[in-house]
């Protein structure tokens, strides 16, 4: 799996947009880059991924850039219930692939 | 319902004891984890496994075994517990990366 780098906090403003970065400038050309995040002390939850256009669900927005060294998880109105841990993953979409989390962003949505 | 459990959510444990973690999935999920989580330090993989009897070191594996006799079943093993092995472990399952499930986590203390 690629290295990911993240910042290891943030803050935004309720109802503002969260916008998380993540370098993975070692990515190759079939690695997807995840994003999960953990609440409290409960098991990361799976938000969006993507390969190398932009993606969004009910959740969240992922933008890749073009060179795909970098991504950024936006969330387009933070709540309070936004607080949580953000982690960036490469890997590879099938399945067999481990999955290594690292530190991430520690996301605090401030009232 | 999506379930992942694991045999204990709290335990503590004197230096020297060997140890089990059992983690139970019902998904018929290929791939099983196991992470400790720390402050400071993040999400941490110490083993996981794609198939019965087949396992792969995570980053930090030192100290640890593991056993999957069966698909559904992971086992964690301590050999000698330590100090140092005080943490939170978490136990995960997966078809892919996007379907990740996560069991409650057990919070281990070795006195």
């Amino acid at each position: 799996d690629a290295k990911t780098t993240q910042p290891p906090s943030m803050d935004c403003a309720e109802g503002r947009a969260a916008n998380l970065p993540c370098n993975h400038s070692t990515i190759s050309g079939n690695e997807y880059v995840y994003w999960y995040r953990q609440i409290h002390s409960q098991g990361p939850q799976y938000i969006i991924h993507g390969l190398k256009n932009n993606e969004t669900n009910e959740m969240a927005s992922l933008i890749i850039t073009e060179d795909r060294k970098s991504s950024t998880l936006i969330l387009p109105h933070a709540t309070l219930r936004d607080t949580a841990v953000y982690y960036c993953i490469a890997t590879f979409s099938g399945g067999y692939q481990k999955v290594t989390f690292g530190i991430g962003t520690k996301l605090q949505v401030i009232p | 319902d999506v379930k992942v459990t694991q045999s204990s959510r709290y335990l503590v444990k004197r230096t020297g004891e060997k140890v089990f973690l059992e983690c139970v999935q019902d998904m018929d999920h290929e791939n099983m984890f196991w992470y400790r989580q720390d402050p400071g330090l993040g999400l941490r993989l110490i083993y996981f496994s794609y198939d019965v009897k087949m396992k792969e070191k995570g980053d930090i594996p030192e100290g640890y075994s593991v056993s999957r006799e069966k698909k559904e079943r992971f086992s964690l093993i301590l050999e000698s517990a330590s100090t140092n092995q005080t943490s939170m472990y978490l136990c995960a399952s997966n078809f892919t990366p996007d379907e990740q499930y996560f069991g409650p986590g057990t919070r281990l203390t070795v006195t």
